[in-house]
């Protein structure tokens, strides 16, 4: 079965660090590109980063840019994010995604979700 | 950045009646279009892909269909599973964006 689990959420002040695994099982996971998509409460989806098959391309949304980190153990399946200086508006579950086969880059599976809350 | 508009916001519907929903697009994405499926408390589920392609598993009653920068997701006899939040997705450019969400309500 394909999955990802997230892992790494909690309450943390403005201006702290908090980084966010992803454990992957079920596919080649070093033949994916992965990304990771947040929602603010009640809001709608942000892709805010994405790595390709080997961590060698980064993108990332311009919110995030400078503050979080996107990378990737392809000995382990794993899939990280280190968030720096954290702001409220960085309140979110954040989903771990896999994009589709074949270079197609819809979000083909979605992991659970974990909760970051940024507050003081 | 392309801006995802979707329409209306939320939609009405009884048991067993169809559903259309509207995704447009700031400029042409060709058919690099998703759906995405989200019921409360849960992440968000593929749908459609291309445009027009069923994620696996995925009864005939979806059906999305367009191209360019105008785009459908057609729900013919919604069933009670079928209650949620719909969002589309551009994956032409970075930074991938989704519409707002349409939500499909019992009326």
């Amino acid at each position: 079965e394909v999955q990802l689990l997230e892992s790494g959420g909690g309450l943390v002040q403005p201006g702290e660090s908090l980084g966010l695994s992803c454990a992957a099982s079920g596919f080649t996971f070093s033949s994916s590109v992965l990304s990771w998509v947040r929602q603010a409460p009640g809001k709608g989806l942000e892709c805010v980063s994405s790595i390709n098959e080997d961590g060698g391309i980064t993108v990332y949304a311009d919110s995030v840019k400078g503050r979080f980190t996107i990378s990737r153990d392809n000995s382990e399946n794993t899939l990280s994010l280190q968030m720096n200086s954290l702001r409220a508006e960085d309140t979110a579950v954040y989903y771990c995604a896999k994009t589709g086969p074949h270079g197609q880059r819809y979000f083909q599976i979605w992991g659970q979700g974990t909760l970051v809350t940024v507050s003081s | 950045e392309i801006v995802m508009t979707q329409s209306p916001a939320t939609l009405s519907v009884s048991p067993g009646e169809g559903a259309t929903l509207s995704c447009r697009a700031s400029q042409s994405i060709s058919s690099n279009l998703a759906w995405y499926q989200q019921r409360p408390g849960q992440a968000p589920r593929l749908l459609i892909y291309g445009a027009s392609s069923r994620a696996t598993g995925l009864p005939a009653r979806f059906s999305g269909s367009g191209s360019g920068t105008e785009f459908t997701l057609t729900i013919s006899s919604l069933q009670s599973e079928d209650f949620a939040v719909y969002f589309c997705q551009q994956y032409n450019n970075w930074p991938r964006t989704f519409g707002q969400g349409t939500k499909v309500e019992i009326k």
